[in-house]
C-alpha cells in the first residue's frame, strides 16, 4: 500500500475552484505533507505544508488562490479562481521510514 | 532565493556510471540547516528519492535502499555544489533526475536532467 495516494487526473473550468486530495496510508493520519506544483518545462515548485490539524503554510510567492486543509488521513490542496497557468502536475510528499516519499501526482487540466 | 543548476551528460551506456552535478546559489552546501538531495522521475516509478548529503558536525549521507549498493552523493565545498554518481546503470535507470534542497521539507528543486541509459 503506497504511503501517499493521489488521483491521476482532475479537470476544472477557468475561473472555478478545484480540490485535490492526497491520502495517507493506514497509521499515518498525523503526518505532515507538502504540496509541490510542476508546470511543464519548469522546475517543480514548493507550494505549501499541510498539517493534520488543517493548518497550512505556503511558500514564498504562492498566490492567495492556493490553500490547504485536512480531514483524517486526507490532505487537500484547493485552488480557487483557476488560471491557465495552474495547469500542471501536483505532487504530495512526506518523510517516512528515513526517506522522502511522493504520491503519484495529479495532472490538472484547466478547461 | 536559492537556485540549483544541474549539469551532466544526457546519455550513458549500460553498466557505466551516471554522473550529475548540482551547483548551488543562495545557500551553502555546508549549511547546518540544509540537506542536498537527488530525486528521479520515470513513468514506471514516478518520483523516487535517491539520497542526500548534509553537514552537521560532520558530513553525512542517507541513501534509498533501492540504490544503496551503487550510489554516491558527494559535496564539493570549493565549488559550492554536490554530485550524484550512480554505478552500473541499466535502461531502468533512464529518468529525469532532479537535485533538491531540503530543510524541514524539500523546498527548492533543480530544473531536471533527462538521462537516458542506452548503448
Amino acid at each position: 500500500q503506497p504511503v501517499l495516494t493521489q488521483s491521476s487526473s482532475a479537470s476544472a473550468s477557468l475561473g472555478s475552484s478545484v480540490k485535490l486530495t492526497c491520502t495517507l496510508s493506514s497509521g499515518r493520519s498525523n503526518y505532515v505533507i507538502i504540496w509541490h506544483q510542476h508546470q511543464p518545462g519548469k522546475a517543480p515548485r514548493y507550494l505549501m505544508k499541510v498539517e493534520s490539524s488543517g493548518s497550512y503554510n505556503k511558500g514564498s510567492g504562492v498566490p492567495d488562490r492556493f490553500s490547504g486543509s485536512s480531514s483524517g488521513a486526507d490532505r487537500y490542496l484547493t485552488i480557487s479562481n483557476l488560471q491557465s497557468e495552474d495547469e500542471a502536475d501536483y505532487y504530495c510528499e512526506t518523510w517516512d521510514s528515513n526517506s522522502w516519499v511522493f504520491g503519484g501526482g495529479t495532472s490538472l487540466t484547466v478547461l | 532565493q536559492v537556485q540549483l543548476q544541474q549539469s551532466g551528460p544526457g546519455l550513458v551506456k549500460p553498466s557505466q556510471t551516471l554522473s550529475l552535478t548540482c551547483a548551488i546559489s543562495g545557500d551553502s552546501v555546508s549549511s547546518k540547516n540544509s540537506a542536498w538531495n537527488w530525486i528521479r522521475q520515470s513513468p514506471s516509478r514516478g518520483l523516487e528519492w535517491l539520497g542526500r548529503t548534509y553537514y552537521r558536525t560532520k558530513w553525512n549521507n542517507d541513501y534509498a535502499v533501492s540504490v544503496k549498493s551503487r550510489i554516491n552523493i558527494n559535496p564539493d565545498t570549493s565549488k559550492n555544489q554536490f554530485s550524484l554518481q550512480l554505478n552500473f546503470v541499466t535502461p531502468e535507470d533512464t529518468a529525469v533526475y532532479y537535485c533538491a534542497r531540503s530543510q524541514a521539507d524539500i523546498d527548492y528543486w533543480g530544473q531536471g536532467s533527462l538521462v537516458t541509459v542506452s548503448s
